[in-house]
């Protein structure tokens, strides 16, 4: 069966401070693989999307970038995190059909 | 370009009941589908159901069912016999056209969900 991973869980940054959050996915060949964020109280929104290695679209213009270096993992980097990066971020993938999103279990990030 | 929208910023109802919760959107594409999403306290979005635009039938799974209506655009969810557990927010969410490669997912802005004992 196929699992995703998260980490860290929850991460405490200063401002300015760089940012590396992992997504893995096990049990599963060339997922689509997606980060959101979510605003306290807020729905969710879809930050980058990948369908393959070095393949990554941005949905937003931010200070935020990602990566898929391996298959089955997705990075989301920041150089200098901003207040308002602070969220609930969420890694997601994808079945083909019904195309069917799939959630990891989140990093909550507070930048103080 | 899609959209989503759950009115309900709040439903409350007793243990064993059914409740529906409401979700309608808008769409020019011909194929889509339609998701429900369950999101507890600890933050995890768990998949709960889904409907394909093409579906003759209502999808059921479990408790769960989906109320598809697809003249009047909406895809309401409907829990019955209501459990502690149900206590939640409810996101429903679209995406366009399946086999594009690129899904993605249009999210409502959900309704929270508190069953009473």
């Amino acid at each position: 069966s196929q699992t995703i991973h998260q980490w860290p869980a929850t991460l405490v940054q200063p401002v300015g401070s760089p940012l590396s959050l992992e997504c893995t996915v096990e049990g599963t060949s060339n997922p689509n693989l997606y980060w959101y964020r979510q605003a306290a109280g807020r729905g969710l929104q879809l930050l980058f999307y990948s369908v393959g290695i070095g393949q990554i679209s941005s949905e937003v213009p931010q200070n935020l970038s990602a990566s898929r270096p391996q298959d089955r993992q997705f990075i989301l980097s920041s150089k200098k995190l901003l207040l308002s990066d602070s969220g609930f971020y969420l890694c997601a993938w994808m079945t083909r059909p019904p195309d069917t999103q799939y959630f990891g279990p989140g990093t909550r990030l507070t930048v103080l | 370009a899609q959209k989503i929208t759950q009115t309900q910023p709040g439903m409350f109802v007793q243990e064993k009941e059914a409740v529906t919760l409401d979700c309608t959107y808008d769409t020019s594409d011909q194929s889509y589908g339609l998701f429900w999403y369950k999101q507890p306290s600890s933050g995890e979005m768990i998949f709960l159901i889904y409907q394909g635009s093409y579906d003759e039938q209502n999808a059921t799974e479990g408790r769960y069912s989906l109320n598809f209506q697809k003249a009047r655009k909406s895809a309401n969810l409907v829990i019955s016999a209501s459990q502690l557990g149900d206590s939640a927010m409810y996101f429903c969410a679209m995406r366009g056209p399946s086999g594009v490669g690129y899904s993605t997912l249009t999210f409502g802005k959900g309704t929270m969900l508190l069953v009473s004992p």
